[in-house]
């Protein structure tokens, strides 16, 4: 069965630093999202990508943060500088058609800033 | 500002019992989803709910959806443990691009 792939699955980056998440749709969707779970807490809109820009963003997607489909296959999720408040599970989700069928989510990743 | 209530947010169940986990959203929206969250895993999507009306169901779970009342419904049959996990509603707001505002969940334990 087709799945949403996210690498990696457990990140641990020093304040400042720059990380990059990465993901890999199923591959005949076309929207492609970034969500976020800081621990214990609900699940937060990031950022939603079709056609290769940004189609939406919340409030919590500032400039510290980007998003790039560099190929054909992998969908980034990019913080410059990152706060120990970006702690955070990061979930990427692709869809087929914008909110009339479901997101598939994958797996995650725990990103940890010390 | 669409936002996503959900109760309860903590439900402790025997096994073979019934309940239901409601979910109230604030604005306009035809879309409402349900999704299912393992300890420390992914979103597993349960219902997807498009119209006033809805009802779908699967095993011992049934979900509704009445877009005049703003309200869906998540009932739970005879539970058994293996249901045990943190259920959220997600709702796409009209006019979105398809981006999900979702409700703070219900953490159900079912005990033996």
């Amino acid at each position: 069965e087709p799945e949403v792939t996210q690498t990696p699955s457990h990140q641990v980056t020093q304040m400042g630093q720059e990380v990059i998440l990465r993901c890999v749709p199923i591959s005949n969707h076309l929207y492609f999202y970034w969500y976020r779970q800081i621990l214990g807490q609900k699940v937060e809109f990031l950022v939603s990508f079709y056609n290769n820009e940004i189609s939406e963003k919340s409030e919590i997607f500032d400039d510290q943060f980007s998003v790039e489909r560099p190929d054909g296959s992998n969908f980034t999720l990019k913080i410059r500088s990152t706060k120990l408040e970006d702690s955070a599970m990061y979930f990427c989700a692709s869809s087929t058609n914008r909110g009339y069928t479901e997101a598939f989510f994958g797996q995650g990743t725990r990103l940890t800033v010390v | 500002e669409l936002k996503v209530e959900q109760n309860p947010l903590f439900l402790s169940m025997q096994e073979g019992k019934n309940y239901t986990i409601y979910c109230n959203y604030s604005t306009t929206s035809d879309r409402l989803y349900w999704y299912r969250q393992d300890p420390g895993k992914s979103l597993e999507s349960l219902f997807v709910l498009l119209s006033n009306g809805a009802v779908k169901q699967e095993g011992r779970l049934m979900a509704s959806l009445d877009t005049k009342a703003r309200l869906s419904t998540l009932h739970i049959t005879a539970a058994v443990h293996d249901l045990s996990a943190t259920y959220f509603c997600a709702v796409d707001a009209r006019g979105s691009q398809g981006n999900l505002i979702f409700g703070k969940g219900t953490k159900l334990s079912v005990k033996p």
